[in-house]
């Protein structure tokens, strides 16, 4: 079965800090997605990156940065010099392949909390 | 702008009571879906629609129904049946063409139910 763990439930840094959001998954599928959805207070997900399963080079865009390892069914996520704006949930989800619907499975969730 | 709207944002029901949940985009995109969040806990499927008129159950159907009559809308019924439907509910869409897209999400609806 498709599975995604979060292991982080919270995590608090202070700004200016890097901090590390860690997400393992777990599929039988050879090709699938990764991606990272950030939900702040207001509720609404907001879309940071998607990723397929042939592509582990590692992404940054400004003070994000995405490490993904195959080998360990991993998908991390890096915010470099954190700032307040950033505490939010941030979910890491799989996707079921596209013949079965395209279906997001989320992991739990982690909750980050800058504080200044 | 296109996006996904939700309303209303915050709904209140008895219990016993069927609600309706709406759900509209103007992204042009085919293929439409319904979350259910509770506190602490990640998103789970309840509904999705990759084409109209057609819908498939998710993962915690039951006391829920959908319809897709047209490309844009993807209303949810929360039925008396749902033993628990106070929760957080989101609407998300994304285009097909053969792979898995990003999904956009909506605003989300909160109902309590009482």
């Amino acid at each position: 079965a498709q599975k995604v763990t979060q292991a982080q439930t919270e995590i608090s840094v202070v700004e200016k800090e890097d901090v590390t959001l860690d997400c393992v998954y777990e599929t039988r599928d050879t090709t699938y997605y990764l991606f990272w959805y950030k939900q702040p207070p207001s509720g609404e997900l907001v879309f940071l990156i998607r990723r397929n399963s042939f592509d582990e080079q590692n992404e940054i865009s400004g003070r994000y940065s995405w490490n993904f390892q195959k080998s360990t069914s991993s998908f991390n996520f890096t915010i470099t010099a954190s700032q307040v704006v950033d505490s939010a949930v941030y979910f890491c989800a799989l996707s079921e392949p596209y013949n079965q619907g395209g279906k997001l499975i989320f992991g739990q969730g982690t909750e980050l909390s800058v504080k200044p | 702008d296109g996006g996904i709207t939700q309303s209303p944002k915050y709904l209140f029901r008895k219990e016993g009571q069927n609600v309706t949940l709406s759900c509209e985009q103007n992204l042009n995109h085919d293929a439409m879906y319904w979350y259910r969040q509770d506190p602490g806990q990640g998103l789970r499927l309840i509904y999705y629609s990759q084409i109209v008129n057609d819908f498939q159950k998710g993962d915690i159907a039951e006391g829920y129904s959908v319809s897709r009559e047209k490309k844009e809308s993807f209303p949810l019924t929360v039925t008396s049946a749902q033993k628990n439907p106070t929760a957080f509910y989101l609407c998300a869409s994304t285009r097909e063409a053969g792979v898995v897209y990003e999904q956009y999400f909506g605003p989300g609806t909160r109902l309590t139910v009482t």
